[in-house]
C-alpha cells in the first residue's frame, strides 16, 4: 500500500484482557518500529525490527509486551493482561533501509483499558 | 543521541513564515538534525533532515548554524493545515542498523486565520 496501515484504529479492552495490534508497513521496507504515545506526550520507542529480526526491544515496558514480525513484513504487538497504564496510542513506523532515511508512521491504534 | 530544546508553543499568522527554533548544543559530528510534525490524531510525519548544510524541500527549509548547536525550521507560507506539534530530533545515522527516534515534547505551532 501507499502508507503504513495499522489496525484496529481504536481498541477498548477490559483490564486483564489480551490485545493484539497489527501493523502493515510499506511494501519492501526493511526497518519497522513500534512506539507508545501517552496523552500529551511525545512518542516513546518500544521495539525495532530489521526484516524479521527483532534487534532492539529495550523500550518494551514489561514482559507483558511482545512483538513479532515472522515474515519480515506484517508485525503484531501483543499486550497480555492489559492494565490501565497501558492506555495509549501505539504507533508503527517503517523505513526502506537502515541508514539515513525518514520514517513513515501509521495513524496508530488508540488503546483504552477500562 | 543529543538532547534538544524547543519552545513549548508558538503562534503564526496564516500566510506568514513560521520559524521554529531548536537548540542542540551537545550535538556530535555524526548526528543529523531531523524534523517531524504530528497533526492531531495522526502519526508523526517526516519533514526534513540535515547534517550541516542548509536544506530545502517542498515542505520546508532547515537552517543549521555553523557551529551546529541550533537550527531553525522554516515553513515559508504557513496555512491552517500546518497547525501541529513539531519535533526536532538529533540522531546518529549508521548504515548497519536503523536507530530509533527519540522524541521530546516538541513545539505546538498554531496557525491563526
Amino acid at each position: 500500500g501507499a502508507g503504513v496501515s495499522q489496525s484496529p484504529r481504536y481498541k477498548v479492552a477490559k483490564r486483564g484482557q489480551d490485545v493484539a495490534l497489527r501493523c502493515d508497513p510499506i511494501s519492501g521496507h526493511v526497518s519497522l518500529f513500534w512506539y507508545q504515545q501517552a496523552l500529551g506526550q511525545g512518542p516513546e520507542f518500544l521495539t525495532y525490527f530489521q526484516n524479521e529480526a527483532q534487534l532492539d526491544k529495550s523500550g518494551l515496558p514489561s514482559d507483558r509486551f511482545f512483538a513479532e514480525r515472522p515474515e519480515g513484513s506484517v508485525s503484531t504487538l501483543k499486550i497480555q493482561r492489559t492494565q490501565q497504564e497501558d492506555s495509549a496510542v501505539y504507533l508503527c513506523a517503517s523505513s526502506q533501509g537502515t541508514g539515513n532515511y525518514g520514517y513513515t508512521f501509521g495513524s496508530g491504534t488508540r488503546l483504552t483499558v477500562v | 543521541d543529543a538532547k534538544t530544546t524547543q519552545p513549548p508553543s508558538m503562534d503564526c499568522a496564516e500566510g506568514r513564515a513560521a520559524n521554529l527554533p531548536c537548540n542542540h548544543s551537545t550535538i556530535s559530528g555524526n548526528e543529523y538534525v531531523y524534523w517531524y510534525r504530528q497533526i492531531h490524531s495522526q502519526g508523526p510525519q517526516y519533514i526534513i533532515h540535515g547534517l550541516k548544510n542548509n536544506e530545502t524541500n517542498e515542505m520546508a527549509s532547515l537552517i543549521i548554524t555553523e557551529d551546529r548547536k541550533s537550527s531553525t525550521l522554516i515553513l515559508p507560507h504557513a496555512t491552517l493545515r500546518d497547525t501541529a506539534v513539531y519535533y526536532c530530533i538529533v540522531r546518529v545515522v549508521s548504515s548497519g542498523s536503523a536507530r530509533q527516534l527519540t522524541f521530546g515534547s516538541g513545539t505546538q505551532l498554531t496557525v491563526l486565520p
